[in-house]
């Protein structure tokens, strides 16, 4: 069974501190993307990985890094964590296009609230 | 740049109702691959289905049928028959295959279904 783990499933934090979110695939899939996820806004890309050390900015990359050392895992970074960060927050990975397996398989999210 | 529409921010229908959920999306990409998802209240996605931009076969699966039309750029998702368990938010999803936006993945804003008994 295909699995994406995110480490946390709630998290709280407070205004300036630094937070890492991990996300784990056993697929050996080479892409893995972050999104943001809010209300009324779908599902929103931050950071996309091609491949390890590999990175390409999303749609709203602002306040955010990230970092794939190894192939299986990919870490979202909030520099310094704002309440306008507070979202649900959902990793993904799936096999490069083009082909069959492009459809991206979800971790369970996590929700992150910054006081 | 890649876009998702779907313009339906909720619907709410009564069980046994047919209902279609719209998508209409935008690329300059000639492959492409496009999904739909379902997020139940437990929150994880589920795929649904995929669909590349050289195959305009429609789909039926059980319930759940889609339509592909490349002339209106449009995706629609249609359940026959609706039942309670249909209730989640339903999102559209486009894939680049090429270009410069090549593997990106765009969803749309999803579109909350309530299906009531």
């Amino acid at each position: 069974d295909v699995k994406v783990t995110q480490s946390s499933r709630y998290l709280v934090k407070r205004t300036g501190e630094k937070v890492f979110l991990e996300c784990v695939q056993d697929m050996d899939h080479e892409n893995m993307f972050w999104y943001r996820q809010d209300p009324g806004l779908g599902l929103r890309l931050i950071y996309f990985s091609y491949d390890v050390k590999m990175k390409e900015k999303g749609d709203i990359p602002e306040g955010y890094s990230v970092s794939r050392e190894k192939k299986e895992r990919f870490s979202l970074i909030l520099e310094s964590a704002s309440t306008n960060q507070t979202s649900m927050y959902l990793c993904a990975s799936s096999l490069p296009p083009p082909g069959m397996g492009t459809e991206a398989f979800f971790g369970q999210g996590t929700r992150l609230t910054v006081v | 740049a890649q876009k998702v529409t779907q313009a339906q921010t909720e619907i709410s229908v009564v069980e046994k109702e047919d209902v279609t959920l719209d998508c209409v999306y935008e690329t300059r990409d000639t492959t492409y691959y496009l999904f739909w998802y379902k997020q139940p209240p437990s929150g994880e996605l589920v795929f649904l289905i995929r669909r590349n931009s050289f195959d305009e076969q429609n789909e039926i699966s059980g319930r759940y049928s889609w339509n592909f039309q490349k002339s209106t750029s449009s995706f629609n998702f249609t359940i026959t028959a609706s039942q309670v368990v249909d209730s989640a938010v339903y999102f559209c999803a486009l894939r680049s295959a090429g270009g410069t936006s090549y593997g990106k993945l765009t969803f749309g804003q999803g579109t909350i279904l309530t299906v009531h008994p």
